[in-house]
C-alpha cells in the first residue's frame, strides 16, 4: 500500500465548474502538505502549501487538511481552461529539519477544463 | 532570476550504457533534490543534496548516484541502464530554509533507454 493515495481521475469538467481533488495518506509523521501543478512537458510548480489542519484559501484555490482523518483536498472554484494540468499532492516529514527536498507524491490527477 | 536548468533535455541510450544528467539550481539555493517520474510509479524521490553532502536517499538501486559541487550544481548518474530506467528525471532546488517541501523544479531530462 502506498503512503499517499490520490484519486486517479482523469477529470473532465466544463468551464466554471467547481473541482475537488483528494488524497489520503497513511504516515502520521507527515507535517507539511502541498499541491503541485504540472503542465504538459513542464516541471511541477507549487500551488498551495499548508502545515495545519483546516482550510487555506488563495484566490480560486482552497486547500483543506484533516490530519485526524489523514485526508487532504484541493478545491478549484470557477475553473478555467488554463487550469487544465496534472495536479499532484505531496507531503513531507522534515523531522528535525533534516530534509527540505524529500517529498512523497500522490500519483497525480489529470484535469481538463473545456470551454 | 533564472530558474532551475537541466541538461540535456532529451537523450536516448541503449541498455548497459550509463548516463549523466546535470542540474543548475536557482542562484542562492543550496539544496538540490532529484526525482524520477514515470507513468506507472509517478514521482519518486531519488536523493537530496545540501552543502555537497547527500542528506537523504530514496529506494533506488546503487546504479543511481549523484553528487553536488561547491557551487551547488548537481549531477546524477545512472550506470548499466535498464529499459525500466526510461523516465523523466526532475531536479528541484530549495534554499534549505523556510518552508520544507517548497521546491522549484526544472523542466526535466527525458531519458529513453532502448
Amino acid at each position: 500500500q502506498k503512503e499517499v493515495e490520490q484519486d486517479p481521475g482523469p477529470l473532465s469538467v466544463p468551464e466554471g465548474a467547481i473541482v475537488s481533488l483528494n488524497c489520503t495518506y497513511s504516515n502520521s509523521a507527515f507535517q507539511y502538505f502541498m499541491w503541485y501543478r504540472q503542465y504538459s512537458r513542464k516541471g511541477p510548480e507549487l500551488l498551495m502549501y499548508t502545515y495545519s489542519s483546516g482550510n487555506k484559501e488563495d484566490g480560486r484555490f482552497t486547500a483543506q487538511v484533516d490530519k485526524s482523518s489523514k485526508y487532504i483536498s484541493l478545491f478549484i472554484r470557477d475553473s478555467q481552461p488554463s487550469d487544465s494540468a496534472t495536479y499532484l499532492c505531496a507531503m513531507s516529514v522534515n523531522a528535525g529539519g533534516t530534509s527540505y527536498g524529500k517529498l512523497t507524491f500522490g500519483q497525480g490527477t489529470i484535469l481538463t477544463v473545456h470551454p | 532570476k533564472a530558474g532551475v536548468t537541466q541538461t540535456p533535455r532529451y537523450l536516448i541510450k541503449t541498455r548497459g550504457q550509463q548516463v549523466t544528467l546535470s542540474c543548475s539550481p536557482i542562484s542562492g539555493h543550496r539544496s538540490v533534490s532529484w526525482y524520477q517520474q514515470t507513468p506507472g510509479q509517478g514521482l519518486q524521490f531519488l536523493f537530496e543534496y545540501f552543502s555537497e553532502t547527500q542528506r537523504n536517499k530514496g529506494n533506488f538501486p546503487g546504479r543511481f548516484s549523484g553528487r553536488q559541487f561547491s557551487n551547488s550544481r548537481s549531477e546524477m548518474n545512472v550506470s548499466t541502464l535498464e529499459l525500466g530506467d526510461s523516465a523523466l528525471y526532475l531536479c528541484a532546488s530549495s534554499p534549505w530554509t523556510g518552508r520544507p517541501g517548497e521546491l522549484f523544479f526544472g523542466e526535466g531530462s527525458r531519458l529513453t533507454v532502448l
